[in-house]
């Protein structure tokens, strides 16, 4: 079965330091991933996404997220976190030839001062 | 520019009853979809559209139904609610152009309690 995966449930970090938001995948044929942020009491806003080509994605806010195809991994990533940053974090994967969506269950970041 | 609007934000409902949440979208996206999002459960397809007059069952449809008679609106109605149906609920919409990797928009939710 199509899946994704979203190991911990929350992640800590300083600000400043980078941050890391892992997801792993799992499906036949190609994967078309995203990133999604959700703030408090909004719906989802999308952050980045890989479709093709270079393996290291850049999104909005000065987030990135790093393709690897052996590992299955989609991993997201900041090189210094705001405490603005603190939210839940999705990612998703689409599959070729369908247009639907299937989410991890997210990821809730907190960044303290 | 409004992008996904949808209303109510809230609603308490008794177990039985039935309504309709609306969600209408400015940006002439063909695609349109709706989830609900559980905690810990992250978001979960109920219904899709690719385009007036046609939808399509999601992953989780049962106790709801949809329409689409134009491309701006795709409301979602319950019959007879029943506490598992407590959830928030989002609206969401896409391109069809440019292929599959074109991002979805989503609305606020409607945050939805049955008792």
């Amino acid at each position: 079965a199509q899946s994704v995966a979203q190991p911990e449930d929350q992640v800590n970090v300083a600000e400043g330091n980078p941050l890391t938001v892992k997801c792993t995948y799992s499906v036949s044929g190609n994967p078309y991933l995203f990133w999604y942020v959700q703030y408090p009491n909004r719906g989802l806003q999308f952050l980045l996404k890989y479709i093709t080509g270079d393996n290291l994605v850049k999104g909005s806010y000065g987030f990135e997220a790093e393709f690897n195809k052996s590992q299955t991994s989609f991993h997201l990533k900041k090189p210094s976190a705001l405490v603005s940053d603190s939210a839940l974090y999705f990612c998703a994967v689409r599959f070729s030839g369908f247009q639907k969506l299937v989410f991890g269950t997210g990821t809730r970041l907190l960044v303290s001062p | 520019n409004a992008g996904v609007t949808q209303t109510p934000k809230f609603r308490i409902l008794k177990i039985g009853q039935s309504m309709t949440l609306q969600c209408t979208q400015d940006m002439n996206h063909n695609y349109m979809y709706w989830y609900r999002q559980d905690p810990g459960m992250g978001l979960k397809l109920i219904y899709y559209s690719v385009g007036a007059g046609i939808t399509d069952k999601g992953e989780v449809p049962n106790g709801y139904n949809v329409s689409r008679s134009t491309t701006e609106d795709f409301p979602l109605r319950l019959e007879l609610a029943a506490p598992s149906q407590t959830s928030v609920y989002f609206c969401a919409s896409s391109y069809r152009a440019g292929g599959i990797g074109q991002p979805q928009h989503f609305g606020d939710g409607t945050r939805l309690s049955i008792l």
